[in-house]
This record gives structure tokens, sequence and C-alpha cells, in this order.
């Protein structure tokens, strides 16, 4: 079958630096994306991992690492506003590799 | 970048009314739309693929005759929810990807459903 797996909740304080894993299984595979979603809001795209390695979008990262079907989101000097859920996702084999499966999300918070 | 709109954003209505979504690529084509229902403090349960010209894929345990989709057009799809009940309440996502291929999906800002 497929699924996701990502921690639940993460707590940080501001400026700190905060990784969520995302471990994944699922019927083929064409690359691993990260969304933000704020409460109320719809997802926003944050990054994208097509293949192995680091992908850096500001203070935002995202890393992949397809022969241990893990990856994770790196988020940098922290601040209030990325109070958030955060989802990865992996683009599977159905639909012509355009079906999305999403993980249960990450809510993080961030103190002061 | 590639933008997404959703219509209408929140929606309260009585028991039995039936409600329609709208989703609409703004800025580029898309052959498939997806659309997501997703609960409080949940992730995102794919409901149906929308496939433009043909029929909507659903997902197991989606009702096809309770949530109709239709594609007619490259950047237009439409979410009926039909006979509408307090369990239908829930937070409805349109998504779509300019093409195949290694594209990120796009949201549409979503839809609030409230049956009374």
């Amino acid at each position: 079958g497929q699924s996701l797996e990502q921690p639940s909740e993460v707590t940080a304080v501001e400026g700190a630096i905060v990784q969520i894993n995302c471990t994944y299984q699922t019927s083929g595979f064409y690359g691993l994306s990260w969304y933000q979603q704020h409460d109320g809001g719809a997802p926003t795209f944050l990054s994208y991992n097509g293949l192995d390695g680091l992908e850096e979008t500001g203070r935002f990262s995202s890393f992949l690492s397809r022969s241990d079907s893990y990856g994770y989101l790196l988020l940098q000097e922290l601040q209030m506003k990325d109070s958030a859920s955060y989802f990865c996702a992996v683009r599977d084999s159905g639909n012509y590799g355009q079906n999305f499966v999403f993980g249960p999300g990450t809510r993080l918070s961030v103190l002061p | 970048g590639a933008v997404v709109s959703q219509h209408p954003s929140w929606v309260i209505c009585k028991s039995g009314t039936s409600v329609k979504i709208e989703c609409r690529s703004l800025d580029f084509q898309a052959t498939t739309m997806f659309w997501y229902r997703q609960f409080p403090k949940q992730s995102l349960m794919l409901m149906a693929t929308s496939n433009e010209g043909s029929k909507a894929t659903y997902e197991q345990g989606v009702e096809k005759d309770k949530f109709l989709i239709n594609h007619a057009s490259l950047t237009l799809s439409t979410l009926t929810v039909t006979s509408a009940h307090p369990e239908d309440s829930s937070f409805y996502i349109c998504s779509a990807s300019p093409s195949r291929g290694n594209q990120p999906q796009h949201f549409g800002d979503g839809t609030r459903l409230s049956i009374l």
C-alpha cells in the first residue's frame, strides 16, 4: 500500500533550525514535494525534489534520498509566521504519474 | 507562477441543498485536476481525479452520485455536492498542475462548506 510518515508535531523557538522528516512507501515514485498550510488556508507549494540531494529555496531546503525512501524539509531562521502545518507529498504512478499522496502533516509551532 | 482559482470560498446552506464548487486554472491548461477533502487537523484526502473530456476517477469510498464532477474545458472543473447533509461539511480543495511530468500541484484557496 501507499503510506507516508511524518512527525505529528514539532516545536521550536524563533531563529532556530527545524528539520521535518518524511518517509514514504508508494507504488511508483516521481518526486517528493512539500507544502505549507496555515490554519484555515489552502496548501501552498514550498519545494520539490525529483532527484537525490538538497534543494534550497531561501530559508527553506528540502532533501531527498530515493534509496532510503526518505526526505526532509529544513527550515532555518524560524519566524513566528512559519507556525503552520507542513505536508510531504509523493507523486506516484497513478493517473500517468500525476497522483499525489499526502503525508499526515506536521504541525510546527514557533515560540517567541 | 501557476494560479488556480476556486470559488466560492465559503458556503453555508441548509441540508438537502446541492452546492457547486468551481476550480479554474487561470494561466495554464490542465487536462487533469484533483479534488480533495480535508477535515480539521487532518491531512488532505483525495476524492477524485477530474479528467477533461472524460469521466472522473473516484477514490474508493467516495460516492460518484453524491459528488458530481464535470471537467468540460481545459481550465475548469466543477464539483457538485448533491443533496448535502451536515456530514458533508468540510474543507474542499482543488488542485492542478500545468502539465504532466515533474510539476508540482498548485492548489485553489479551498471552499469551506457548512451544512446546517
